[in-house]
């Protein structure tokens, strides 16, 4: 059974740093063809795809957030951290982490958290 | 970067109704997209993949069309536990440098 929990601050302020962790059990992240993703959501938006990284370590990032955002995994740790630069209030999202296959897509998401950046 | 782009935004219908949802996307992604269907509250859940296929324990009057650039979500008849946010996304994760952007959601209310 897969599973995949989101933790981190709830509330950070403007030009901090976010850190979140993603704890996943019920997989490898050394499997082939497998990786893990986080999405965020603004309240009452459409979802977002921020990152997501390999099995083999290989890293994607969106376009339009690369240079804030940067993505690792502790393989042994079962755990993805995926850190972003220079908040701002428009950050406030809920940030979901996934499990991605390559042919499936993110078929198991986490609960979400919900991070509010304000002063 | 590949854009997605659904429509319509918002549809109005009623249970028992057929709906199709398109997704559009900006280059080929061959059939590498998924429909993910969205309460409020509540993570999205996975509908279809590679198109066409149906994730386990979705409903058969959930289908999905589509290859190259012009997609489809269709049910067949709307039940009550069917009015939601829907969204497509491509994910060709063999692509180098990918990306895997969601469509914008389509409101899907009675």
């Amino acid at each position: 059974q897969i599973t995949l929990k989101e933790s981190g601050p709830t509330l950070v302020k403007p030009t901090q740093t976010l850190t979140l962790t993603c704890t996943f059990s019920g997989f490898s992240l050394s499997t082939s063809v497998v990786g893990v993703g986080w999405i965020r959501q603004p309240p009452g938006k459409a979802l977002e795809w921020l990152a997501l990284i390999h099995w083999n370590d290989d890293k994607r990032y969106s376009p339009s957030l690369k240079s804030r955002l940067s993505i690792t995994k502790d393989t042994s740790k079962n755990q993805v951290v995926l850190t972003m630069t220079n908040m701002d209030p428009v950050d406030t999202a809920t940030y979901y982490c996934t499990h991605m296959t390559a042919l499936r897509g993110f078929d198991y998401w986490g609960q979400g958290t919900l991070v509010t950046v304000s002063s | 970067d590949i854009q997605m782009t659904q429509s319509p935004s918002t549809l109005s219908a009623s249970v028992g109704d057929r709906v199709t949802i398109t997704c559009r996307a900006s280059q080929s992604i061959n059939s590498w997209l998924a429909w993910y269907q969205q309460k409020p509250g509540k993570a999205p859940k996975l509908l279809i993949y590679k198109a066409s296929t149906l994730e386990n324990g979705v409903p058969s009057r959930f289908s999905g069309s589509g290859s190259g650039t012009e997609f489809a979500l269709t049910i067949s008849s709307l039940q009550p536990d069917d009015f939601a946010t829907y969204y497509c996304q491509q994910y060709n994760t063999y692509s180098p440098g990918g990306t895997y952007t969601f469509g914008q959601g389509t409101k899907l209310e009675i």
